[in-house]
């Protein structure tokens, strides 16, 4: 079975700061990851992925991820901070075998204060 | 629609009692999906559609649980003799064709906040 965790139930950090949020997985073959980030009272909202090849990848609002096969990680990551990235974050990863199916950690609270 | 829709945003109901929520996706998305995500928790897999048929719903929890999408457009998440344990947001998810099994970018809507009483 495929599963993603998130150890942090929250993070704090400094506007300007660079900040990171924990994912790790279990796969049994090659992982497809994902960022989603939910902001209050609205959907959530796609970020990056990893399908294949670059190990660090780029996405939305300035945030990337770099996957790791021998930690079986894929953080979220940001040079610079801002108030306005204060969220939910989730890590995701597709099922093997049904493409349709994703499984989402528990969610990651990132505090960024001014 | 810009995005999906979901009605109503909060239903409050009795224990025992019938709810449907509706889920209108973006328009051209063949693949809809139900999740459900309960408090702390992230999202859990309930139901698949691609067009009109159910392509796998492996994840509703019962035979109280049940989707229907007649048109391939709107779908309704129905549930039966609610308990206090679907309390819940159960959030709807909508795809382009290729499925978000392809590109893994789900567009979802804001959720319906479910509370049985």
């Amino acid at each position: 079975a495929q599963s993603v965790a998130q150890p942090e139930d929250q993070v704090n950090v400094a506007e300007g700061n660079p900040l990171t949020v924990k994912c790790t997985y279990s796969v049994s073959g090659n992982p497809y990851l994902f960022w989603y980030v939910q902001y209050p009272n609205r959907g959530l909202q796609f970020l990056l992925k990893y399908i294949t090849g670059d190990n660090l990848v780029k996405g939305s609002y300035g945030f990337e991820a770099e996957f790791n096969k021998s930690q079986t990680s894929f953080h979220l990551k940001k040079p610079s901070a801002l108030v306005s990235d204060s969220a939910l974050y989730f890590c995701a990863v597709r099922d093997l075998y049904n493409f349709n199916k994703f499984y989402f950690g528990s969610g990651t609270k990132l505090n960024v204060k001014p | 629609g810009a995005g999906v829709s979901q009605t109503p945003s909060n239903k409050v109901t009795e224990k025992g009692k019938y709810v449907e929520l509706r889920c209108d996706p973006i328009s051209g998305h063949t693949a809809l999906y139900w999740y459900r995500q309960s408090l702390g928790q992230g999202p859990e897999f309930l139901i698949y559609f691609q067009g009109t048929g159910a392509a796998d719903d492996s994840g509703l929890p019962n035979d109280r649980f049940f989707a229907v999408r007649p048109e391939g457009s709107v779908s309704t998440l129905k549930i039966q003799r609610t308990e206090r344990g679907d309390s819940a947001v159960y959030l709807c998810a909508s795809s382009s064709p290729g499925g978000g099994g392809n590109t893994g970018e789900l567009f979802f809507g804001e959720g319906s906040r479910l509370t049985v009483l």
